[in-house]
């Protein structure tokens, strides 16, 4: 099982800030099977980003994706209110998993 | 527009059964599979497993063997997802999801459509 390491656990910015979460694979993932989901307390997740890089609908440019083999990024270039949340990864290229996730705070 | 609404909040004793319902729309059911997500209280997301809506066929993550079961009823475009034997340590939030596509044609296999979750709360 492809294990995802998601850090850091908690990330404390302010509004405006850029943030950068960090998702690491306990062995090589293809580009193309690795998202981002936005969860809001109460809420079911919200897809971000699919195939490493690629926005889902309706998903502002603020959002990008990078990364390859065991390395992967998001990142908000500049943190809005409504931004604070948690951030998983999930890898669909062998099996599935999901990261253990980040929470993006207000500082 | 794609629609995945889900059965309500649940309240079961240890050892009874639930059978958590998802009913889609704005697609061809059979079109796509079901995959189900547990998500306990203050925990991250565990992928559960999924159904082949065409053939039925079951897939089932680790730690998710033998007491959960998937099916689906196409006259309703309704996927379920049943647990037996229910323990306290099963209290957690169930979403169906569904990947990602254009009308009919899945395009990539990230989970775009999710259901509000299903609440199963055991206790005695």
């Amino acid at each position: 099982e492809i294990v995802l390491t998601q850090s850091p656990g908690t990330l404390s910015l302010s509004p405006g800030e850029r943030a950068t979460l960090s998702c690491r694979a306990s062995q090589s993932v293809s580009s193309s099977y690795l998202g981002w989901y936005q969860q809001k307390p109460g809420q079911a997740p919200r897809l971000l980003i699919y195939g490493a890089s690629s926005r889902a609908t309706g998903i502002p440019d603020r959002f990008s994706g990078s990364g390859s083999g065991t390395d992967f990024t998001l990142t908000i270039s500049r943190l809005e209110p409504d931004d604070f949340a948690v951030y998983y990864c999930q890898q669909h290229g062998s099996s599935r998993t999901f990261g253990g996730g980040t929470k993006v705070e207000i500082k | 527009q794609v629609q995945l609404v889900q059965s309500g909040s649940e309240l079961k004793k240890p050892g009874a059964s639930v059978k958590v319902s998802c009913k889609a729309s704005g697609y061809t059911f059979t079109s796509y599979a079901m995959n189900w997500v547990r998500q306990a209280p203050g925990q991250g997301l565990e992928w559960m497993g999924w159904i082949n809506t065409n053939s039925g066929d079951p897939t089932y993550a680790q730690g998710f063997t033998g007491r959960f079961v998937f099916s689906f009823d196409t006259s309703v475009s309704t996927a379920y997802l049943q647990i037996s034997s229910l323990m306290p340590e099963d209290t957690a939030v169930y979403y169906c999801a569904r990947v990602g596509g254009v009308g009919d044609t899945p395009i990539f296999k990230d989970f775009e459509y999710w259901g509000q979750g299903t609440l199963v709360t055991v206790s005695s």
